[in-house]
Order: structure tokens, then sequence, then C-alpha cells
């Protein structure tokens, strides 16, 4: 039973530019949520999706942004990006019920931006 | 969404049982406390939940005092695979109850040494 995957593992961008994270929940799950967690820190909650729809958003500009697909799969989009975005950028899924011991985090992908 | 606060960085010696204690004044009555694990380069991984008094699975024990003003997560006999952040979290055990987001705080760094 496969776990949270996300993809790329590793990017490097330039400022200004664009970039986009992929992430497939884990089998039976259908609610993605995206964390930033920046090094030595805690993650921090941009955003969630649920049914193709946001369901709660962090404290994130909206040069984040988000889509969820019918299969239940996500992307993250980050638009502009700033050298503070450097960061890894996990996908957690669940089941809608939201659980709090109920997320399977993947492994992340680690941006960085030059 | 209540605080938590929890020592920065901890080191113990294998074998050792280790005992890590988090805060949680202002926890609400509906309020659960959670704990995951992350290791490098990973995502968070759920480790134990309890609600009050006493929870013990296969990895670890937590601890609620009747105040439940704090918790303590204690793992027995460590190994150097459990080097690892330990995090503590306060907040509904659905996470639909209001609130869709994991609240991470910066937690825990737990060194084992050999």
């Amino acid at each position: 039973d496969a776990g949270v995957t996300q993809s790329p593992t590793h990017l490097i961008k330039t400022r200004g530019q664009q970039v986009t994270l992929r992430c497939s929940p884990k089998s039976g799950h259908d609610t993605v949520s995206w964390y930033q967690q920046a090094l030595g820190q805690g993650p921090q909650f941009i955003f969630q999706y649920y049914e193709e729809e946001e369901r709660q958003r962090g404290n994130f500009p909206d040069r984040f942004s988000g889509h969820q697909f019918p299969n239940y799969s996500s992307e993250l989009n980050v638009n502009a990006l700033l050298l503070g975005d450097s960061a890894l950028y996990l996908c957690a899924s669940s089941s809608v019920s939201g659980l709090t011991y109920g997320y399977t985090f993947g492994s992340g992908t680690r941006l960085t931006v030059v | 969404l209540a605080k938590t606060t929890q020592p920065i960085s901890m080191d113990s010696y294998e074998g050792q049982e280790v005992n890590i204690t988090c805060s949680h004044n202002n926890i609400a009555t509906n309020d659960y406390i959670t704990w995951y694990q992350q290791f490098p380069s990973q995502g968070p991984r759920f480790i134990i939940q309890g609600y009050k008094t006493k929870v013990t699975n296969e990895v670890a024990s937590l601890f609620i005092p009747a105040d439940r003003k704090s918790s303590t997560l204690s793992l027995p006999r460590v190994s150097l695979s459990d080097t690892a952040v330990y995090y503590c979290l306060v907040g509904g055990a659905y996470s639909g109850a209001g609130s869709y987001q994991l609240t991470f705080g910066k937690g825990t760094k737990l060194s084992v040494i050999p």
C-alpha cells in the first residue's frame, strides 16, 4: 500500500520563477494538505484541499495556490519565487473524517531558490 | 489554538528511557495531545495521541496529568534510530471540527549517543 508520493524530490529555481510541486495521496485518503518547513522550524500549514476545493488556508500570500484533481492528487504552485521560499514542502493526506492521528506525510520536495 | 512549549534539544545514551515534556497551559476541554516524530529529510510520522491519564502503544507512552496542562512522551530504551525531532501538538481529535490544520512548534531534537 503506497504512502504519500511527492515529486520532484529536489528542485532549484531562480528568483521570480514559478514552480509546481505534485502529490499523490495515500490509498483511501481523499484530503490533501500542504506544509512549508524552513530549516530548523516545524512545518507550517499552507492549505488543505477536499473535493477539489480549498477548505482552509494558513497565513501564506496568494502567490501560493493549489489544485486537487478528481483522483485526489494535488499540486502546489508558487509564483514569483523569493529567496525566502526555499524550504522543504510537505504534502500530507488524510480522510475527510480528519482524525489528527490519521495524517500521512510524504518525504517532501526540497525547493532551493537562488 | 493552544500553544505548546517543549525543550529545544535533549541528549540521551542508547538503552536509556527518554522523557520529553510539553507544556500546554491553555489547552481546551475538547483538545487532544498528539506527538509526531520527524527524521531528517522525511515528513513527520504519528507516534501517539491521548486525552487524559496514560496511553501506551508499541512505540511510546504518553502521560497526561489530571489538569492536562502538560504531557510527557516516554520512549523506552532508545536506540540510535530514535534520533529525530519530536513535536507535541494540541488540538481537536478531529481536525474537521473547526480547524483543518496541524499546528507544529519547533519540536524537540533528540540525539541518541552510542
